[in-house]
């Protein structure tokens, strides 16, 4: 299947730990990247690779992965994090990218 | 600094057409891949078509294959997606993005798209 499956909401309470998952078979060939989108805005990438950060997103965001399930950690979330986020992936057998449906994030 | 501004959104009435453009600066925009992503109101992102620095390999989603046509122009820094037969399903932003569909290093594959323009807002009417 060609598609990447996200929970559609997901809240935390300030300075706590929030997961947020995606699903596909495409990630069992490679790695996703993540994107945090604020209304708006366009969308900033935030983790990439096994567990990469682009210069300027803070240490607190992390990506992990097992199987076909990639995750986005945000360790002591912040008022500022709340966002839309976006797991972004390539099937290996059409070379078509595709992303998430996008998980609202709360931050309470 | 990296730069990309997206122009050509507009209201276009349906079965109408459009061509839209991005403007890209701050890097060799030939050595890159480049991205077209939309994203309708109140919904999600959604991949439509990538091509290389060469213009010579491209990919379409099958959503849109047959009525989108992406485009490059390297002397002009310049990226391009032709849209035809506008539908109202058509309506969204449309972003011009610099992508690494094949990013690869010790631990493995993972696209990226790594600078996304500000968006073009397409309105279809009826």
């Amino acid at each position: 299947s060609s598609e990447l499956t996200q929970d559609p909401a997901v809240s935390v309470a300030l300075g706590q730990t929030v997961r947020i998952t995606c699903q596909g078979d495409s990630l069992r060939s490679c790695y996703a990247s993540w994107y945090q989108q604020k209304p708006g805005q366009a969308p900033v990438l935030v983790v990439f690779g096994k567990n990469n950060r682009p210069s300027g997103i803070p240490d607190r965001f992390s990506g992990s992965s097992s199987g076909s399930t990639a995750s986005l950690t945000i360790t002591g979330a912040q008022a500022e994090d709340e966002a839309e986020y976006y797991c972004h992936s390539r099937d290996s057998s059409t070379n078509h990218l595709m992303f998430g449906g996008g998980t609202k994030l709360t931050v309470l | 600094q990296v730069q990309l501004v997206e122009s050509g959104g507009g209201l276009v009435k349906s079965g109408g057409s459009l061509r839209l453009s991005c403007a890209a600066s701050g890097f060799a925009f030939s050595d890159f891949y480049m991205t077209w992503i939309r994203q309708a109101p109140g919904k999600g992102l959604e991949w439509l078509s990538y091509i290389d620095g060469t213009g010579s390999t491209i990919y379409y989603a099958d959503s849109v294959k047959g009525r989108f046509a992406i485009s490059r122009d390297n002397a002009r820094n310049s990226l391009y997606l032709q849209i035809n037969i506008l539908g109202a399903e058509d309506t969204a932003v449309y972003y011009c993005a610099r992508s690494h569909p094949y990013y690869y290093d010790s631990d493995g594959y993972s696209p990226v798209v790594d600078y996304w323009g500000q968006g073009t807002l397409v309105t279809v009417s009826s």
